[in-house]
């Protein structure tokens, strides 16, 4: 069975420190990655995509992918309490659906 | 640009009635649907994802069932609900999977509680 596992948490940082948030997955043939934010009550946001090896950086954002581990990781940086939400793994398979991930809770603390 | 409604937001049902939920996408055309459900405290689920007009694929055996009449839109049925179908159900779009990107846009989302 296809797995995107993550941390349920809650991960608590205070804020402006470097919230790390990570994910393995069970699928090789898995070719993109996504990372969703989700607030309470919401339906998902996309906040980053990855699709090769390395690190992306957008914005206070950067996901970095690892695929010869089988690993994907979003790091925030300079956190706020704005940050705090449900953060959700997602990657691809069968090249026509997204596997999520059951989400991790991030508490940004002033 | 692109945008996806979905509807009913909220809604209380007793067992046994039946369901429909509705979802549609503007902006795009042939676009990928898919429905997942949220359980309290839990991931996505897959429940049913469609590649085209009358395409439709299941991914878990229960008492739900998809349709696609028109090629931006997405129904979410059941005959007769369980308890069991309570939760968050999410509409999403996704561009036709021969692009690089595969990220997937969701609807505002439906909250079914069943009593």
């Amino acid at each position: 069975q296809k797995e995107v596992e993550q941390n349920s948490g809650p991960l608590s940082v205070p804020e402006g420190a470097i919230a790390s948030l990570n994910c393995t997955y069970s699928d090789r043939g898995s070719q993109s990655f996504f990372w969703y934010r989700q607030y309470s009550g919401k339906s998902p946001e996309l906040i980053m995509s990855i699709y090769s090896n390395g690190d992306k950086e957008d914005g206070r954002f950067t996901a970095q992918l690892n695929k010869a581990s089988q690993y994907v990781s979003l790091l925030i940086r300079d956190s706020q309490p704005s940050d705090s939400a449900t953060y959700l793994c997602a990657g691809t398979y069968n090249t026509d659906k997204l596997i999520f991930g059951t989400g991790t809770r991030l508490q940004v603390f002033p | 640009s692109q945008t996806i409604h979905q509807w009913p937001a909220t809604l209380v049902q007793p067992v046994g009635s039946p369901l429909s939920l509705e979802c549609t996408v503007e902006g795009t055309s042939n676009p990928n649907l898919y429905w997942y459900r949220q359980a309290a405290g839990r991931g996505l689920q897959l429940l049913f994802y469609s590649v085209g007009i009358g395409q439709i694929s299941s991914e878990v055996p229960q008492n739900l069932s998809a349709s696609r009449p028109q090629d931006r839109q997405f129904i979410l049925s059941s005959k007769k609900l369980l308890l069991s179908d309570s939760g968050f159900y999410l509409c999403a779009w996704g561009r036709p999977w021969d692009s690089d990107t595969g990220e997937l846009f969701f609807g505002e989302g439906s909250r079914l509680t069943v009593l």
